[in-house]
């Protein structure tokens, strides 16, 4: 079984352009999560979907992040302008869904790494 | 203050020590416990999951839970080579769903 598949692997920009990550979760998984990893940190969440509805969205910078999930698969995650900041890993995760605890269990991608100049 | 401390490491043992892996907490509402294993430009996999305190028990790894204390660990037995990796807890509460994540520690297994 495939897992959570994630384009690009690596992506270097310049302060002020804009980027795009790709994440194609788990075939059946409901719920998709996005990630910020910053070097030696955990992930921190950005945005999680139930289906195509973002239900938490509370730690994602809405003046430059925008994220969708059109048909309740794949999902792109966008950041315009991108700051220096923002260099990091983005990682994807997915699950089943329903509730917490075991059907919650996240299988996450290989993550995007970004790098800001 | 962060919600889930864990020591950064690097924490280096010989091939077949025993390891042991620490995190505190500080939201007595956390309920699900959970060690990732993530290396080198890999995503976390999950490892072990426990539902509360107590111990749980799978191959060479074992989870504890101490809920009284707000702290929870993970011994690895024989550790390997291949064990070499950052060891993430993390942490959900009752009727949540985000996960909070320690800030992961390194470790190294010497052959």
């Amino acid at each position: 079984e495939a897992g959570v598949v994630q384009s690009p692997r690596y992506k270097i920009i310049e302060k002020k352009q804009p980027v795009a990550f790709w994440c194609n979760p788990i075939s059946g998984h409901n719920t998709l999560y996005w990630y910020r990893q910053n070097l030696g940190q955990g992930p921190e969440l950005l945005i999680r979907y139930e289906n195509e509805e973002a239900v938490d969205d509370s730690q994602l910078p809405k003046d430059r992040f925008s994220a969708e999930r059109l048909k309740g698969v794949d999902s792109t995650l966008k950041i315009q302008p991108a700051e220096l900041g923002d260099s990091a890993v983005y990682l994807c995760a997915s699950s089943l869904g329903g509730r917490a605890g075991d059907s919650d269990t996240q299988y996450f991608g290989p993550g995007t790494r970004l790098t800001v100049l | 203050q962060k919600e889930v401390e864990q020591d950064p490491g690097p924490l280096s043992v010989p091939e077949g020590a025993i390891v042991s892996l620490n995190c505190t907490y500080s939201n007595s509402a956390f309920q699900y416990f959970m060690w990732y294993r993530q290396y080198s430009r890999k995503g976390p996999e999950l490892l072990m999951y426990t539902y509360s305190s107590g111990n749980k028990e799978d191959g060479r790894f074992t989870a504890q839970v101490d809920k009284s204390s707000k702290y929870i660990s993970l011994f690895i037995r024989d550790s390997q080579p291949s064990d070499s990796a950052t060891y993430l807890c993390a942490m959900i509460n009752t009727g949540g769903f985000k996960t909070i994540f320690g800030a992961g520690t390194r470790l190294f297994v010497k052959a």
